[in-house]
């Protein structure tokens, strides 16, 4: 199994739309959580850290759920800029190397 | 302020060269990532540093890879006697502390292996 999962898509939604993504790991000692936003042929960019009461930054809201070992990315609103990939980044207790998902292939349609 | 910087962006080598590809982290960044990431698929870990410190390299797929930073500061990936399945893009990330902090990536060098 591996550390990280992601349902890779593509999701293909209408502008306007709410989209959510999930990621799960498998290693209940991990402790620290990020999105990453990845555009074709760039570096993966920071979103947003995932804390443990869930947080939101404008029309994005992320959330973790430790019983079920997942955390959540919800996007409102959908606008076509959007479009992406969404990589989710979970590391595991006080260590330092991340695993990555696969990414979530997001494309918003016009 | 400036963000990661690495070079070249694009690399392409014959089968049996060798290679070194550069990464610049954020000034005062005490941590450095080396990740490969395939196509279709996340940044896999390769090799983290902390300051000039070697920590973990259990990443690195064979012996014929290297990762120095000897000054704690720019780092060096280097991979002997190439082979095809080593063509991916190297992504380097910097972040101020290791211990789960935030990293932030550089643009990352493609390598292709022909």
């Amino acid at each position: 199994r591996k550390e990280v999962e992601q349902d890779p898509g593509p999701f293909n939604v209408p502008e306007g739309a709410t989209v959510a993504f999930n990621c799960t790991y498998s290693n209940s000692a991990s402790q620290s959580f990020f999105w990453y936003r990845q555009d074709c042929r760039k570096e993966p960019k920071l979103l947003m850290s995932v804390y443990s009461s869930g947080n939101e930054d404008g029309r994005f809201t992320a959330q973790l759920n430790r019983a079920s070992q997942y955390i959540s990315l919800l996007i409102r609103d959908s606008k076509l800029s959007d479009s992406a990939t969404y990589l989710c980044a979970v590391n595991v207790g006080t260590g330092n190397q991340f695993y990555f998902g696969t990414g979530t292939s997001l494309t918003v349609i016009p | 302020g400036a963000g990661v910087s690495q070079s070249p962006r694009y690399k392409v080598a014959k089968r049996g060269q060798d290679v070194a590809l550069r990464c610049d982290p954020i000034s005062g960044h005490v941590s450095l990532f080396w990740y490969q990431q395939a196509l279709g698929q996340g940044p896999e870990f390769l090799t983290y540093f902390q300051n000039e410190a070697q920590l973990d390299k259990s990443g690195l797929p064979s012996d014929r890879f290297f990762a120095e930073r000897p000054e704690g500061s720019v780092s060096t990936l280097k991979i002997q006697r190439t082979q095809q399945e080593d063509s991916a893009v190297y992504l380097c990330a910097s972040s101020l502390a290791g211990g789960g902090n935030e990293q932030f990536f550089g643009p990352g060098t493609r390598l292709t292996v022909l």
